[in-house]
């Protein structure tokens, strides 16, 4: 099977930008999370989505939000940037999103913002 | 609220020596614990789970309840060994819904 697939794999923005990012899960994988990589802070988890529902969220403004589409891709959007979101956002999916489910990882998308 | 806790951001070991990295939790509930591993410029990828009681690429994991914690052994690095490792816990929500929490990482440098 392909793996978890994220574009874009590099993004530069600027402060006040918007941007969006895009996760595609191992097919059949009916639930997608998403995660804010750092240095500093290591994987924060950002929110999860299974069958176009978000069932769970981690601590992060409203700023950042997602969606889930019919097909099980997703989306991560972050709105008005600002400089510490400049990290490395990783989508992970898996068959069902229970709590001994293996998480599938993509390669991240890169974002900048300057 | 979970946390995970990974003390050591660097642990350098000579080849052939034992390794401990170490993890602890906090978490009131039956947890789920896993180590995911992170070669580089590899992706992150599932190294072993408490629940599968495995050892795999020689590393093993034994969870603590008493103490909290779920350290990986492995009696004799090898150069391959070097990347980076994150515990992460996994818990159910009340909708019997998955959220993971990872630890902030140890980077693991295996010297030859």
């Amino acid at each position: 099977k392909a793996g978890v697939t994220q574009t874009p794999r590099y993004l530069i923005k600027t402060r006040g930008q918007q941007v969006t990012l895009s996760c595609s899960p191992i097919s059949g994988h009916r639930s997608v999370s998403w995660y804010q990589q750092t240095p500093g802070q290591g994987l924060q988890f950002l929110f999860e989505y299974f069958s176009e529902t978000q069932r769970n969220k981690g601590n992060f403004p409203g700023r950042f939000s997602g969606r889930q589409f019919s097909n099980s891709r997703s989306e991560m959007n972050v709105s008005t940037l600002e400089l510490g979101d400049s990290a490395l956002y990783l989508c992970a999916s898996s068959p069902a999103g229970t709590s001994f489910n293996e998480q599938f990882f993509g390669p991240g998308t890169r974002l900048t913002v300057l | 609220a979970q946390r995970v806790t990974q003390p050591e951001k660097l642990l350098s070991v000579f080849k052939g020596a034992p390794v401990e990295l170490k993890c602890n939790y906090s978490y009131s509930g039956s947890p789920e614990l896993f180590w995911y591993v992170q070669y580089s410029r590899q992706r992150l990828q599932l190294l072993l789970r408490h629940i599968s009681r495995e050892s795999i690429k020689g590393f093993t994991a034994d969870l603590n309840k008493g103490e909290t914690s779920f350290h990986l052994k492995k009696p004799f690095a090898q150069e391959e060994d070097s990347a980076m490792y994150y515990c992460a816990l996994s818990v159910s929500n009340s909708g019997g819904y998955q959220k993971v929490t990872f630890g902030t990482g140890t980077k693991l440098q295996v010297i030859p």
